[in-house]
């Protein structure tokens, strides 16, 4: 099983939608990350949390600790938020080597 | 500002050839990153650097070696590429561990 679960693995959705995807971990962690993978390969960090809920543009984060659960939502989604989201889960306060990385959610937004 | 520079983007290599991914940031970020992700895995990290002159082992270390003489730089060495190695490679860094990290845009390498 891996210390990361992320669902769904594939979204197809139509332009406006409202779109969350998930992550579950298993591992103690000092912060989760979600990053955005476009088709050209970039990674970007999308955010990176602890508690809460933190808000950028169209996109909310949040995370429940004690559930060992966080969601990525994309409001008014828009064909280029095509992307590949990953839930990266940091179990490593002081070096960053323990990342535990999803597999990824593969998010296509139809016009 | 660059951000994070990875060099090169794309390169074929022979098996038992050698070669040196180059990874430059210009942030003054301590941490730095070398990551492999494989079509349908995660991201598995080979090498980090807490900072100049410090480096240790990832997940995946075998058949790499780095090294961090600078705070900008952390090149990723392969020797005796082999076909197992075949994956897309991203150097990332962050000020802190718990900020944000910075992301190069990887080197599609292939060994044939």
């Amino acid at each position: 099983k891996n210390e990361v679960e992320q669902s769904p693995q594939n979204l197809t959705a139509q332009e406006g939608e409202f779109i969350t995807i998930n992550c579950s971990y298993s591992v103690g962690i000092s912060a989760l990350h979600w990053l955005q993978q476009h088709p050209g390969g970039g990674i970007v960090s999308l955010f990176m949390l602890s508690s809460g809920k933190k808000k950028h543009g169209r996109l909310i984060a949040t995370i429940n600790i004690q559930e060992k659960h966080s969601s990525l939502h994309i409001t008014a989604s828009h064909p280029r938020d095509s992307a590949v989201y990953i839930c990266a889960a940091n179990s490593s306060p002081n070096t960053g080597n323990q990342f535990y990385f999803g597999t990824g959610t593969s998010l296509t937004v139809i016009p | 500002n660059a951000g994070v520079t990875q060099t090169p983007k794309f390169r074929i290599l022979k098996i038992g050839q050698s070669m040196t991914l180059q990874c430059t940031q210009d942030m003054n970020h301590n941490y730095m990153y070398w990551y492999r992700q494989d079509p349908g895995m995660g991201l598995k990290l080979i090498y980090y650097s807490v900072g100049a002159g410090i480096t240790d082992k990832g997940e995946v270390p075998n058949g790499y070696n780095v090294s961090r003489s600078t705070t900008e730089d952390f090149p990723l060495r392969l020797e005796l590429a082999a076909p197992s190695q075949t994956s897309v490679y991203f150097c990332a860094s962050s000020y802190k561990v718990d900020y944000g990290y910075t992301f190069g845009s990887g080197t599609r390498l292939t060994v044939v």
